[in-house]
């Protein structure tokens, strides 16, 4: 069964710190890695895929890596504003469906 | 370039109505996906359309249903409403591969559905 594991859970930080998301997973066969922005009671906002070949993609302040071997993928938020307030969510994709981890709910202070 | 539109935003249903969601997806997208969010189980896959055909399911049952038109726009069906499918139903569209689906997901709002 594939597994998508998210820490931490939550997460309270500073306005202006830098962080970073960690996500799990167990199926070595991906096609790719997506992350998303939930904010309450909204829909999920695709932020970065990075395919299966790539080891990482960056967008303005968002940099996501992916390491198959290991499994694993981080999303890293510099400089984090108030605005990045929200659950943030990884997903694998293998064959035609997402399997998503549980989330980590970011709280920039400001 | 419009994104993905889900309606009715917003229902309230009672326990063993039925409820149909509908899904207008990106233009240009043939693959539609539906998941349902619960604070419990988080996001679950319900199924997946492409070329108006079921091309996977989750584990659920069978009183959830789906289909798709012609012109992509797929639509959802929970026949005998249940207490536990009060859920956040969201829908996604791609660019899919016949052979896969390896391109980006975008996702509507969402149909916020309660049962009561």
């Amino acid at each position: 069964k594939q597994e998508v594991t998210q820490i931490p859970a939550a997460l309270s930080v500073p306005e202006g710190e830098n962080l970073v998301l960690n996500c799990s997973f167990t199926d070595s066969a991906i096609y790719n890695l997506q992350w998303f922005r939930q904010d309450p009671g909204k829909g999920l906002t695709s932020l970065l895929l990075i395919q299966s070949s790539q080891r990482e993609q960056t967008s303005g302040r968002l940099n996501a890596s992916l390491d198959k071997s290991s499994g694993r993928s981080t999303l890293y938020i510099a400089a984090s504003q108030p605005g990045d307030s929200a659950t943030y969510l990884c997903a694998q994709t293998s064959g035609s469906r997402l399997t998503f981890g549980e989330g980590t709910q970011l709280t920039v202070n400001p | 370039k419009a994104g993905v539109t889900q309606t009715p935003r917003y229902l309230i249903k009672t326990r063993g109505q039925q409820v149909t969601l509908s899904c207008s997806p990106i233009s240009g997208h043939r693959s539609v996906s539906w998941y349902q969010q619960t604070p419990g189980q988080g996001l679950q896959f319900l199924f997946e359309y492409f070329s108006e055909t079921q091309r996977n399911k989750g584990n659920f049952p069978g009183r959830f249903s789906g289909r798709q038109f012609s012109n992509s726009r797929s639509e959802m069906n929970v026949s005998t409403l249940e207490l536990g499918d009060s859920a956040l139903y969201l829908c996604a569209s791609s660019f899919r591969l016949r052979t896969a689906n390896t391109g980006e997901l975008f996702f509507g709002e969402g149909s916020r559905l309660t049962v009561l």
